[in-house]
């Protein structure tokens, strides 16, 4: 496709369940970041990847928490034993370069909004 | 670490107006300053950049802004505010050396009024 695609567009769950969020990066694109955003905040890093391996997992917030990118290019993120507070935007972006010298553009996607009731 | 600060959530113009959205942010090394717009039901973009370059840059839309390092501060303006400028705006920074990791401001919404 032209942008970064995700799906689902809304996610409503109950506490304790288990959701997987898909982010479809723009083709060739060999980075792909998850950042969440929470109501009246900006986007919180948590996770980037360098083709299939997750080089920088720092953001994440707890083993709840988890990504995968295979193939190197479709991620899922996965969130097990859902609480309220997870609740938020989560926003994937993809680039082509990561390089000090050429600043990689990040292209977002519209996100994926989780509400965990 | 770093940090950015967004002052004012909510800014309010007429269309035709000096666009001024304010962004101070810290640092401890040199820091890389990104502006990003986001459209209602859209994803972020990006309005520009300032990479160690000129101080003085152009974006999209006719938005500039100038990276001050004696006042820690990269705030964004437009000559005359179009009624199409209305969105969410997010100032952000990384480091040089793991540039991929982008910290975000809080952001400020601006209104535009006919």
């Amino acid at each position: 496709g032209a942008g970064v695609s995700q799906t689902p567009s809304n996610k409503v769950t109950e506490k304790g369940k288990y959701v997987e969020l898909r982010c479809d990066p723009i083709s060739g694109h060999t980075a792909l970041y998850w950042y969440r955003q929470s109501l009246g905040q900006g986007p919180e890093f948590l996770i980037y990847f360098q083709g299939t391996g997750a080089a920088d997992d720092s953001g994440l917030p707890n083993d709840r928490f988890f990504a995968v990118r295979p193939e190197g290019s479709v991620s899922t993120l996965k969130i097990q034993r859902t609480e309220r507070g997870d609740s938020a935007v989560y926003l994937c972006a993809s680039s082509l370069s990561t390089s000090q010298r050429d600043t990689g553009e990040l292209f977002f996607g519209e996100g994926s909004r989780l509400t965990v009731l | 670490a770093q940090s950015v600060t967004q002052l004012g959530s909510h800014v309010s113009v007429s269309e035709g107006a000096l666009v001024l959205l304010r962004c101070n942010y810290s640092s401890s090394v040199p820091p890389y300053l990104f502006w990003y717009v986001q459209y209602p039901n859209q994803g972020l973009q990006l309005l520009l950049k300032y990479t160690s370059a000129a101080t003085l840059v152009k974006g999209i839309n006719g938005f500039e802004a100038e990276f001050k390092k004696s006042e820690t501060s990269f705030h964004l303006t437009k000559p005359s505010a179009h009624m199409s400028d209305a969105a969410e705006y997010f100032c952000a920074v990384t480091r040089m050396d793991s540039s991929y990791k982008l910290i975000f401001g809080s952001g400020t919404r601006l209104l535009v009024r006919p």
